[in-house]
C-alpha cells in the first residue's frame, strides 16, 4: 500500500461528456502527476502538480487539465470525452527535494469512453 | 529526458535469478535511476532507486556502473507472483521534468 488513493475505480462514459477523476495523495508529499497508461503500453505522463500549479506537461491537449488543492489532493478532469481515452489513469505523488523524489502511484482510475 | 532501453520480455523459473538490464547511453549527471513493477490494472509499484555502484534492499538489488551508461535489476529467487512488467527510468523529479516510461520489461515466471 502506497497510501495514493483514487476515486472512482471504474467510469463509463459516452463520447463528448466530461469526466473529473481524484487522487488523495500519501501523506507528506506535495506533488502529484497524472499519467494515462493505454492497453498494452507505458504510462504516458500528462501532467504534474506542485503547490497548486501546474508544473510541466506532456503531449496531450489543453481538454485535460487539472487541479491541486492545499491539502495536496488533486483533480484530472477531461472535457470533450473521445473514444481514445479509453485508458487507466494513474496518480503518482512524491515529495520535492531536488533528488530522486521517487513517485508512489496510487490503484488507477479505468475510464472506458462508448 | 535520457531515453531506456529495456528487453521487451524475458522468461525464468521460480527458484532462479532474474536479471534485467536497461541501456541509457544519455543518462545525465543529476538522474537518478528508478525501477518500477507493474501488475495488470495495478499502478507501478516502486521496487529500487540508485543513483551509482551498487543498492540492494529486501527486494532486489540494483546494479550501476561506473560509467551509469547502463543498469541491471537483479531479483532473487523468483517465485510465480513476480510475474509482471518491470519499468526502467531516469531522470528526475524536478521543476516539472518527469520520468518517461518505455514499454517495459515482460517478465513471465514459469514452475
Amino acid at each position: 500500500e502506497t497510501g495514493v488513493t483514487q476515486s472512482p475505480t471504474h467510469l463509463i462514459k459516452t463520447r463528448g461528456q466530461q469526466v473529473t477523476l481524484r487522487c488523495s495523495s500519501q501523506s507528506g508529499h506535495n506533488t502529484v502527476s497524472w499519467y494515462q497508461q493505454a492497453l498494452g503500453q507505458g504510462p504516458q505522463f500528462i501532467f504534474q502538480y506542485y503547490r497548486e500549479e501546474e508544473n510541466g506537461r506532456g503531449n496531450f491537449p489543453p481538454r485535460f487539465s487539472g487541479l491541486q488543492f492545499p491539502n495536496y489532493s488533486s483533480e484530472l478532469n477531461v472535457n470533450a470525452l473521445e473514444l481514445d481515452d479509453s485508458a487507466l489513469y494513474l496518480c503518482a505523488s512524491s515529495f520535492r527535494s531536488g533528488g530522486g523524489n521517487t513517485q508512489y502511484f496510487g490503484p488507477g482510475t479505468r475510464l472506458t469512453v462508448l | 529526458l535520457a531515453k531506456t532501453t529495456q528487453p521487451i520480455s524475458m522468461d525464468s523459473y521460480e527458484g532462479q535469478e532474474v536479471n534485467i538490464t536497461c541501456s541509457h547511453n544519455n543518462i545525465a549527471t543529476n538522474d537518478y535511476i528508478t525501477w518500477y513493477q507493474q501488475f495488470p490494472s495495478q499502478g507501478p509499484r516502486f521496487i529500487i532507486q540508485g543513483y551509482k555502484t551498487k543498492v540492494t534492499n529486501e527486494v532486489a538489488s540494483l546494479f550501476i556502473p561506473a560509467d551509469r551508461k547502463s543498469s541491471t535489476l537483479s531479483l532473487p529467487r523468483v517465485s510465480l507472483s513476480d510475474t509482471a512488467v518491470y519499468y526502467c527510468l531516469v531522470g528526475r523529479d524536478n521543476y516539472g521534468q518527469n520520468f518517461v516510461f518505455g514499454p517495459g520489461t515482460r517478465l513471465s515466471v514459469l514452475p
